[in-house]
């Protein structure tokens, strides 16, 4: 079984500062853990993937997670927010290393970035 | 590479009419999923396939939907008869080698039953 909580339904940050979007896990196997973006009427992009080499990975526009085992963790996070990183964000586990491709998403975290 | 392609982007139709929803996936992926998203149960994971057969049909919500995938570059999401509650932006996703690769997904399809 597996299972994401993401720890805040909303957050609002102001342009240049910085971002966290707290995640927490869990799995009864070793996970995958992703992170997706949705803008506005749009679909879901990947951001990141940790899938078991180094626990800090980097994704696209700057964003970057790190996987914390200890603390079943996977935070978002950003060193400066720009206004177009305002949409929904996604934290997701799937079960590492099988066939067994289900994806398990969190609820969602709205990310509002004010000038 | 074209992505994974949903028709249509956007449906309406009335309560008790036939939906057919359409995916393409990304050549060379194995896994297909379809997803629906609505504002109070956030996303959810209806029926995927691997090498064109299902796999995981749990998340189907009752025999009014079934899904389809007649080869490894179509599929199909079809509700008979549809409800307003089933309302919702359904989303196709591909992926190859399981879950490590992560999944691409498509646009969506944004469905409205009146």
């Amino acid at each position: 079984a597996q299972s994401v909580t993401q720890l805040d339904s909303h957050v609002s940050v102001s342009e240049g500062t910085p971002v966290l979007l707290r995640c927490n896990y869990s799995s009864s196997y070793s996970p995958s853990l992703f992170w997706y973006v949705q803008h506005p009427n749009k679909g879901l992009q990947l951001l990141l993937k940790y899938t078991s080499a180094a626990t800090l990975v980097k994704g696209i526009n700057g964003f970057e997670a790190e996987f914390k085992k200890s603390e079943t963790s996977f935070h978002l996070t950003k060193p400066s927010a720009h206004m177009s990183d305002a949409a929904e964000y996604f934290c997701v586990v799937s079960r590492r290393g099988t066939s067994y491709g289900k994806l398990t998403f969190g609820q969602g975290t709205i990310l509002t970035v004010h000038p | 590479d074209a992505g994974v392609i949903q028709s249509p982007r956007h449906e309406v139709t009335e309560m008790g009419q036939e939906v057919t929803l359409r995916c393409k996936p990304i050549s060379g992926h194995d896994y297909l999923f379809w997803y629906r998203q609505t504002m109070m149960r956030g996303l959810e994971l209806l029926i995927y396939f691997n090498n064109n057969v299902p796999i995981d049909d749990s998340g189907m919500p009752e025999d009014r939907f079934s899904a389809k995938m007649p080869n490894a570059s179509f599929s199909t999401l079809k509700i008979q008869p549809s409800e307003p509650r089933d309302s919702a932006v359904y989303f196709c996703a591909s992926s190859r080698e399981g879950s490590l690769s992560g999944y691409t997904f498509g646009s969506g399809t944004r469905l409205t039953v009146v």
